[in-house]
């Protein structure tokens, strides 16, 4: 089952532009992640945000944490080509380092 | 240092055949995450392991599906018989057993074709 819904389900932007990722979860959580996963392999880590955190930057991501409304953002900035790919976020819940994915965003960056 | 490692990376077997899929974590990493991920969805958890120990097994297919982690390293995952709705890529990721806010390495995956 998924923990996570994420929307929009596509995103088609120029290069240069701002992309905008949301996710909703459905209880409460250790930590939310963001991964990236290029078509036809596997999924890379992008930034982890604690569930006692509600903003985090690393490089052209920005991420936010809203606990209360159970929902987080991935801002990636300044777009390029090479950002197209899907992307993730998933959640760590209980005692041990239980990560349950969403349903993804398909991000396309045209030149 | 080697990632995760899985094989094979592509297989493609006809219904009802058997089949399986290993995987090698990051040295180190206590814990091991078989996941299945289907066209166009995010990945969904199969069986988590905490070194040979599996801890959550509920998404697991009981009466086809079995996994083992012998001695608390690498993991085999296998299908028996396939179903042609088996077909997906199987994912293999590994995180340090203990502190909880750690990020999950992946393998490549294994993508598994049924016809």
């Amino acid at each position: 089952s998924q923990q996570g819904e994420e929307d929009p389900q596509a995103l088609s932007i120029q290069e240069g532009e701002n992309a905008t990722m949301n996710c909703s979860y459905k209880t409460s959580i250790n930590n939310l992640q963001w991964y990236r996963q290029n078509s036809g392999r596997g999924l890379v880590h992008l930034i982890l945000i604690r569930s006692n955190e509600r903003e985090k930057h690393s490089g052209r991501l920005r991420v936010t944490l809203d606990t209360s409304k159970k929902s987080s953002s991935l801002l990636i900035t300044a777009s390029r080509a090479a950002d197209t790919a899907s992307y993730f976020c998933a959640t760590s819940t209980g005692g041990g380092n239980k990560l349950t994915f969403g349903t993804g965003t398909q991000l396309k960056v045209e030149l | 240092e080697a990632g995760v490692v899985q094989s094979p990376r592509y297989k493609i077997i006809e219904k009802k055949q058997p089949v399986a899929f290993w995987c090698n974590p990051i040295s180190g990493h206590n814990t091991l995450y078989w996941y299945r991920q289907n066209l166009g969805q995010g990945p969904e958890l199969l069986i988590r392991y905490e070194n040979e120990e599996a801890v959550d097994d509920s998404q697991l297919p009981k009466d086809r599906f079995s996994a083992e982690r012998l001695k608390g390293v690498d993991s085999t995952l296998k299908i028996q018989p396939a179903e042609l709705g088996d077909s997906a890529v199987y994912l293999c990721a590994s995180t340090p057993m203990g502190p909880l806010n750690t990020e999950a390495f992946f393998g490549q995956g294994t993508r598994l074709t049924v016809v």
